[in-house]
């Protein structure tokens, strides 16, 4: 196991297109995370999963944005019509195991919007 | 509302000299406070929680409740420490971890 995993690392899109990333988490971590991270700042919460259940989600979510765990395991984070705003590192994190509250995070994927 | 402020966005400190990076939090009850690290090229990685009370790389980190603080520090800083360091926290019974905005700190030969 090779800890959290992501794709694409990196990513161009032009205004208005839609993009997806996805993250596999470490094998039977239970708890998901998505953050996204802008220069300067630290990462931003914006929604996490329980298995295949949505448990929050960020007023940052905007309605563009959706994500997805449908088997429990990968999960998916679409972004529709794409602004330069969106323009950001979206980073993935998973938890599970002995160790509460100890989340392990990916290498995130860089979402350039030109 | 749940906030983390680290004051500093960066922080130089020559080798051997003590480190401290601040930060301090806003919560309504018991959080849980975290440090996670950044290497260049690396992923974000947890180095110590409250909880645990260890040291970690030389590092430790108080709970102040009555300051609301949870200041990392460390003796003698060394070259390798040169790093992002975000603090964070987590409600009891929350597993969302809010992070503050980091504090780069550069390690001086």
């Amino acid at each position: 196991d090779t800890g959290v995993s992501q794709n694409p690392r990196h990513k161009i899109t032009k205004r208005g297109q839609n993009v997806t990333f996805r993250c596999d988490p470490i094998s039977e971590h239970n708890r998901l995370y998505w953050y996204r991270q802008t220069l300067g700042q630290g990462p931003e919460f914006l929604t996490y999963f329980q298995n295949e259940a949505q448990l929050e989600k960020s007023r940052l979510l905007s309605d563009r944005f959706s994500a997805e765990r449908p088997k429990g395991s990968f999960s998916t984070l679409e972004i529709q019509r794409t602004e330069q705003g969106d323009s950001a590192m979206y980073l993935c994190a998973s938890l599970g195991g002995g160790s509460r509250n100890t989340i392990y995070f990916g290498e995130g994927s860089w979402l350039t919007v030109v | 509302a749940q906030r983390v402020t680290q004051p500093e966005k960066l922080l130089s400190v020559f080798k051997g000299a003590p480190v401290e990076l601040k930060c301090n939090y806003s919560y309504s009850g018991s959080p849980e406070l975290f440090w996670y690290v950044q290497y260049s090229r690396q992923r974000l990685q947890l180095l110590l929680r409250h909880i645990s009370r260890e040291s970690i790389k030389g590092f430790t980190a108080d709970l102040n409740k009555g300051e609301t603080s949870f200041h990392l520090k460390k003796p003698f800083a060394q070259e390798e420490d040169s790093a992002m360091y975000y603090c964070a926290l987590s409600g009891v019974g929350d597993d969302k971890i809010i992070f503050g905005k980091g504090t780069r700190l550069h390690i001086l030969p």
